[in-house]
């Protein structure tokens, strides 16, 4: 139990479909994470969260659009994906301003466009 | 910008075999530095890091040194197992002491360990 949760695990989707990512953590941390990991890639940033404000977005285009109602809960919803966008999404949580703190991750969403 | 470059896998090693997996750094300021693992069907999980110079982070028998001089953060295993095999990730954080999740990686080496 790693105390970040993702769901689904598995997503198959067509270019047309608009689908969510969920992310949960129960660690108690203010600041949450999308990464994106591709085959043959580094993982990338693409979205940070810190106290439910986007602090960061790295130039990912718009048909990724991420939600943070709280600080436990991370959206990315996703419309009109092509398929390069194929690969595995992680999210991650940490707590920010506190020192010798580490980043903890969910088990990732392994998202498939058709 | 900052950047992490490690060396390329596929590793493949006998058990008890030493393990060595390169991680150099480019960096402004004074990046902490980590090594995430990932096994097969899971998220990452922190092996071990170092926030400063010449810390030395240790877990599991594995072992990295935070080197300025050398801007390098190599890990070590004496004597793997074929647990061991993963996929080891060098990172580093942007800012010092802080965004512990905004993190910059380098692509990855597969370890392999065959009985």
């Amino acid at each position: 139990e790693t105390g970040v949760t993702q769901t689904p695990r598995h997503l198959v989707m067509g270019m047309t479909n608009k689908k969510s990512l969920k992310c949960e953590q129960h660690l108690g941390h203010n600041a949450m994470y999308w990464y994106k990991q591709s085959a043959k890639k580094p993982l990338e940033l693409m979205f940070v969260y810190n106290f439910k404000e986007q602090t960061e977005n790295n130039s990912v285009p718009s048909r990724f659009s991420p939600e943070c109602p709280n600080s436990s809960h991370l959206f990315l919803h996703l419309h009109t994906l092509q398929p390069e966008d194929s690969a595995l999404y992680l999210c991650a949580s940490s707590q920010e301003g506190t020192a010798n703190t580490e980043a903890f991750f969910g088990q990732g969403t392994r998202l498939t466009v058709v | 910008g900052n950047s992490v470059t490690q060396m390329e896998g596929p590793v493949t090693l006998s058990e008890e075999a030493f393990l060595t997996i390169n991680c150099t750094y480019t960096a402004t300021g004074y990046p902490s530095l980590f090594w995430y693992v990932q096994y097969p069907g899971e998220g990452l999980q922190l092996l071990l890091k170092a926030t400063k110079a010449d810390d030395k982070g240790s877990n599991k028998g594995f072992e990295a040194t935070y080197r300025k001089e050398t801007t390098s953060f190599h890990l070590e295993k004496g004597s793997v197992q074929v647990s061991d095999s993963a996929v080891y990730f060098c990172a580093l954080s942007e800012t010092y002491g802080g965004s512990q999740g905004n993190l910059i990686f380098g692509k990855g080496t597969k370890l392999s360990v065959k009985p």
